[in-house]
């Protein structure tokens, strides 16, 4: 079946530093990647979709400048939290999906992300 | 805007017993749906989705699901739980287009008592 293979899966940074995480799509080719954010016990909130070759659309309230989607190939995208402070600490999980809807959304195992 | 609710925040069931989480969601028209499973500091496993046809789907682990479109409701089932299903449950609805990420409910966290 198909798979996402999202790293790293935790990450520690210093305040102020980038960090990026990858989304791989392994035996598909992903039309369409989306990024969610998770905070503790809480569901997860959609903060942007890319499609291969072009640029993110980020939800209401995204800073886009603070979160750098590129979706450069078919099977990789990635999110660099830009200037990380303690706040955007949270669980950050990506989805890919290929052009049929039918085989649904496939979800990388997430990326745990503290900023100290 | 389409949203999902999830009712119960937390369910607790005695292993062995039948499982009914409850979904409901709000869409204009027939959207897709998903039953997603969600361990401590993992990805989400899809249980099962519904797209069309038939409203009782199956899913893998031995849940099922019943889409009720008068109800606007998409109910998991298990006829007996394992401990192992103790886990986080998000239903999730997605815009027939497909171009739009999920819309997820709040989550059910499920129990198992001994």
């Amino acid at each position: 079946g198909a798979v996402v293979s999202q790293h790293p899966s935790r990450v520690i940074c210093k305040s102020g530093t980038s960090v990026k995480i990858e989304c791989r799509s392994l035996d598909f080719q992903a039309t369409t990647m989306f990024w969610y954010r998770q905070f503790p016990k809480q569901s997860l909130m959609l903060m942007a979709t890319s499609n291969e070759g072009s640029k993110a659309t980020y939800e209401q309230g995204v800073e886009k400048d603070k979160f750098l989607i590129n979706h450069a190939s078919l099977t990789l995208s990635t999110l660099t939290v830009t200037s990380a402070h303690p706040e955007d600490s949270s669980f950050y999980i990506c989805s890919a999906r290929s052009g049929q809807v039918l085989y649904g959304y496939t979800f990388g195992s997430g990326t745990r992300l503290t900023v100290v | 805007a389409q949203s999902v609710t999830q009712p119960d925040i937390h369910i607790t069931v005695s292993e062995g017993a039948s499982l009914e989480l409850r979904c409901n969601y709000s869409y204009g028209a027939t959207p897709y749906l998903f039953w997603y499973v969600q361990s401590p500091g993992q990805g989400l496993q899809l249980l099962l989705k519904y797209f069309s046809g038939d409203t009782l789907v199956q899913g893998i682990k031995g849940f099922e699901a019943e889409f009720k479109r008068s109800q606007s409701s998409f109910n998991l089932r298990k006829p007996s739980v394992h401990w192992s299903d103790a886990a986080e449950y998000f239903c999730a609805v997605g815009a027939r287009g497909g171009a739009d990420g999920l819309t997820f409910g709040k989550g059910t966290h499920l129990i198992i008592q001994p």
